[in-house]
């Protein structure tokens, strides 16, 4: 399609387990953001990745949360032994050209940690 | 002080109000602005950017004024439509990517 996909789009997992999301951005997007959102909060900046250049990781809250970018297109961001304080809205993001671009976002991928 | 300020709201007004969303800013050097909005249980989608001079978008302008660190959002004659979460953002200096979202403010348009 021509936007930004997440999957999956709804993942419920119990506490300690590992888990993956993954974002393709839209052709030909340079840049990726990882955000999330809990419940009635706003958005929290992870992690993005701009081009062939070291990705900005200081958003990520804890050495448990790790993301990588293949090819300069697919993202994943793993969260390992997963908390219950990691239920949240996961959004990725991405963007072309400058730091004036447009954000274009996915639908999210809503993790429930039990 | 946070990256990224924004009246807590929320913000309850009748069709055709006008309406102002006040968002500060702590780093000096950012240099891209922008409004998103965020329907409920929606992503957010960009509403417009904010420009230096102050633009206009049909019912919508945005202001900013640099020596303030301040940034506004001014719906006139609004519609139900415009119900919805107001996000502030901002780039975290010169042309650094990395965008900081206010926590946005909760806007209600009542018939």
């Amino acid at each position: 399609g021509a936007g930004v996909s997440q999957s999956p789009s709804n993942k419920v997992t119990e506490k300690g387990k590992d888990v993956e999301l993954r974002c393709d951005p839209i052709s030909g997007h340079t840049a990726l953001y990882w955000y999330r959102q809990s419940l009635g909060q706003g958005l929290e900046f992870l992690i993005y990745f701009q081009g062939n250049s070291a990705p900005d990781k200081s958003g990520l809250p804890s050495d448990r949360f790790s993301a990588e970018r293949t090819g300069g297109s697919v993202s994943t961001l793993t969260i390992q032994r997963t908390q219950q304080e990691d239920s949240a809205v996961y959004l990725c993001a991405s963007r072309s050209g400058g730091a004036a671009g447009e954000l274009f976002f996915g639908e999210g991928s809503r993790l429930t940690v039990l | 002080r946070k990256e990224v300020e924004q009246d807590p709201g929320p913000f309850n007004v009748p069709e055709g109000a006008t309406v102002a969303f006040n968002c500060t800013y702590s780093n000096s050097a950012s240099q891209s602005f922008f409004w998103y909005r965020q329907d409920c249980r929606k992503e957010p989608k960009l509403l417009m950017s904010v420009y230096s001079s102050g633009n206009e978008d049909g019912r919508f302008t945005a202001q900013l004024n640099r020596a303030s660190q301040y940034i506004s959002l001014l719906i006139r004659d609004s519609k139900l439509s415009d119900s919805a979460t107001y996000l502030c953002v901002v780039n975290s200096g010169g042309s650094n990517y990395k965008l900081t979202f206010g926590k946005g403010t909760l806007l209600t348009v009542n018939p």
